[in-house]
């Protein structure tokens, strides 16, 4: 079975800042890991994925994410947070090499203010 | 480019009322999921289909029932709603496998927010 964690149901930052978006994941197997993007009343977007190529992932609007096995994290981040990034945050775990079948997290709401 | 497409966007129904949401895609994907989506969890896989003629349960599946009767078409019935059913429903679609840049990517329909009074 796996699991993620995300910690911080709501994270706010100024414009400009430093977005970090926490996720730690449990899986008895390699994982693939994703990030998706949700905004006010739409359907979920993917950010990016890790499916056991590079470990440090880059995707859409200057977002990235690092997977360390050894912390079982894959953290989200961009360097200078824009007013457009206010959404929902989702990390979400599949085991490598299966189905699609996701397993999502709790997400995290990005709040980003003046 | 449609996508992945939901009817109803919107329903309202009462204790104990039937309906069915139905979701369209058109990217021809083999896999197909219906997830529910309340505050604070996060979204919660209901049942999901790896082919036409084929499903399986999720990790919510109780009250809800579906059908994979085309490829394209996923659908999701409530025989007898309940106010614990309320709730924004999302459909997905992907394709299966691995090793490509497509493989494990889910498309996501815009949500069916459903209210069972």
């Amino acid at each position: 079975a796996q699991s993620v964690t995300q910690l911080g149901s709501h994270v706010s930052v100024s414009e400009g800042a430093l977005v970090l978006l926490r996720c730690n994941y449990s899986s008895s197997v390699p994982p693939y890991l994703f990030w998706y993007v949700q905004y006010p009343n739409q359907g979920l977007q993917l950010l990016l994925k890790y499916t056991s190529a590079a470990t440090l992932v880059k995707g859409i609007n200057g977002f990235e994410a690092e997977f360390k096995k050894s912390e079982t994290s894959f953290h989200l981040t961009k360097p200078s947070a824009h007013m457009s990034d206010a959404a929902e945050y989702f990390c979400a775990v599949t085991p490598a090499g299966t189905a699609s079948k996701l397993t999502f997290g709790t997400g995290t709401r990005l709040q980003v203010t003046l | 480019n449609a996508g992945v497409t939901q009817t109803p966007k919107f329903r309202v129904l009462k204790t104990g009322q039937s309906m069915t949401l139905l979701c369209a895609q058109d990217m021809n994907h083999e896999y197909m999921y219906w997830y529910r989506q309340d505050p604070g969890m996060g979204l919660r896989l209901i049942h999901y289909s790896v082919g036409e003629g084929t499903t399986a349960k999720g990790e919510v599946p109780d009250g809800y029932n579906v059908s994979r009767l085309k490829k394209q078409n996923f659908l999701l019935g409530l025989e007898s709603a309940a106010p614990s059913q309320t709730s924004v429903y999302f459909c997905a679609s992907s394709l299966p496998g691995q090793g490509f840049p497509g493989a494990n990517v889910l498309t996501f329909g815009a949500g069916s927010r459903l209210t069972v009074l």
